[in-house]
């Protein structure tokens, strides 16, 4: 099983739609969530960090974590069509005062106008 | 702030060839780390580097080496290329690489191996 697991999607939404995007994570050692999001031919951009369980909200988008379920999710509020891009969820492995992040495959999201 | 920045951006190369990329990390940042990222396995750590050591380093045979200069500045090197290392290479820098340091990605290296 692989530490993170994300559903690879694709998913197509239309416009002002809400989004939920989802991951799963086996390791219970301490450790951060965050959600990148990537526009086709450019690297990863953070779009939201957590390490506890709970929400956290941040304009349109909201990170949540359930640790006893070990499950973490975005919610984007009022898609647009500007949101169309890869969303990895990734979660922190720390080694030795080495910390590595560990992602999901990530998930295609395309906003219909 | 200057970003992250990887050279080239685009590379070509045929199997059995050697190959360096580069990275200039966020000035002020300290650790870089390299990412591996296929449309098969997803992003996969490589290596990072802090202070010119590496100090973690993924699961990946020996052909893939990186090092990391006095200004923070890393290549890293993949010799006798396989096909299977058709990938894109991200960099990503962060200010001591240690718990809770947010990790800022390069644009990444498209590599072709033919």
């Amino acid at each position: 099983q692989k530490e993170v697991e994300q559903d690879p999607g694709p998913l197509s939404v239309p416009e002002g739609a809400i989004v939920s995007l989802n991951c799963t994570y086996s390791n219970s050692a301490f450790q951060y969530f965050m959600w990148y999001r990537q526009y086709s031919r450019k690297g990863p951009e953070l779009l939201m960090y957590t390490y506890s369980s709970g929400n956290k909200e941040d304009g349109r988008f909201t990170a949540q974590v359930d640790k006893s379920s070990k499950y973490i999710s975005l919610f984007i509020r009022d898609s647009q069509p500007s949101d169309s891009a890869t969303y990895l969820c990734a979660k922190t492995d720390s080694q030795g005062g080495s910390e590595k992040l560990v992602f999901g495959k990530g998930t295609k999201l395309t906003v219909n106008p | 702030k200057a970003g992250v920045t990887q050279t080239p951006r685009y590379l070509i190369k045929t199997r059995g060839q050697q190959v360096t990329l580069s990275c200039s990390p966020i000035s002020g940042h300290r650790s870089v780390s390299w990412y591996q990222q296929t449309p098969g396995q997803g992003l996969q750590f490589l290596f990072e580097y802090f202070s010119e050591t590496q100090r973690n380093k993924g699961n990946f045979p020996g052909r893939f080496s990186g090092r990391q200069f006095s200004n923070s500045r890393s290549e890293m090197n993949v010799s006798t290329l396989e096909l299977g290392d058709s990938a894109l290479y991200l960099c990503a820098s962060s200010l001591g690489g240690g718990a809770g340091d947010t990790q800022y990605f390069g644009p990444g290296t498209r590599l072709t191996v033919l």
